[in-house]
């Protein structure tokens, strides 16, 4: 099962929207409304910022939202503030012969 | 509170045996739709899912290390465990123990980094 693709960065300036993409297989992403996405800082563990494509869990910023068209899942990040830096990862259950399989993740710099 | 936490040795002789344990307070392991999973992400890569197991005792298990690796539960204790035989270089990495329901992961231990050298 190969790991979902992320870009390996994106940038923005402050105030500006990114996208970031992950893109999977009719396996994974294209069959599932279970992409989660997940932000984590230097050195810490990762953090649930939207669960199921869409749901942005308590405490998260309105900032964050979610999407997905067919194989293609994506994490936009509206207002880019400077502590939005940071890596970000998807995640999609699978039929394939893993449970569940991340993306290769995706750095986010603010300029 | 809600809180996961890992426990094992931080250095691992190749061809031995990683052992970690990780104690689970403030949140039921009986809890419906919950799986106890362990998840390791190597240095400047991003993370892996190594296997879960359900309050019930079923485990599953990620196919390229399920020869290796065994993961079991200590209701009493609300502790569950991860076991990775003959360990290599390979297998250096942060190891989270987590949370999934509903098929994402919302709780995360804080990590700890196990290092395979002799």
């Amino acid at each position: 099962q190969s790991a979902l693709t992320q870009p390996a960065s994106v940038s923005g300036s402050p105030g500006q929207s990114i996208t970031i993409s992950c893109t999977g297989t009719s396996n994974d992403i294209g069959d599932y409304n279970y992409v989660s996405w997940y932000q984590q800082h230097p050195g810490k563990a990762p953090k649930l910022m939207i669960s199921d494509v869409y749901n942005r869990p308590s405490g998260v910023s309105s900032r964050f939202s979610g999407s997905k068209s067919g194989n293609t899942a994506s994490l936009t990040i509206s207002g880019l503030q400077a502590e939005d830096e940071a890596d970000y990862y998807c995640m999609s259950y699978t039929s394939g012969n893993t449970l569940y399989v991340f993306g290769t993740g995706t750095k986010v710099s603010v300029l | 509170q809600l809180q996961l936490q890992e426990s094992g040795p931080g250095l691992v002789k190749p061809s031995e045996t990683l052992s970690l344990t990780c104690t689970v307070s403030g949140v039921s392991f009986s809890r419906d739709n919950s799986y106890w999973v362990w998840i390791r992400q190597p240095p400047g890569k991003g993370p892996e899912w190594i296997g879960s197991i359900y309050f019930s005792g079923s485990t599953f298990y990620n196919p390229s290390l399920k020869s290796r690796v065994t993961i079991s539960l200590d209701t009493s204790e609300n502790q569950f465990s991860l076991r990775v035989r003959s360990v290599t270089a390979a297998d250096t990495a942060v190891y989270y123990c987590a949370r999934i329901v509903y098929q994402h992961v919302d709780l995360w231990g804080l990590g700890t980094l196990v290092t395979v050298s002799s």
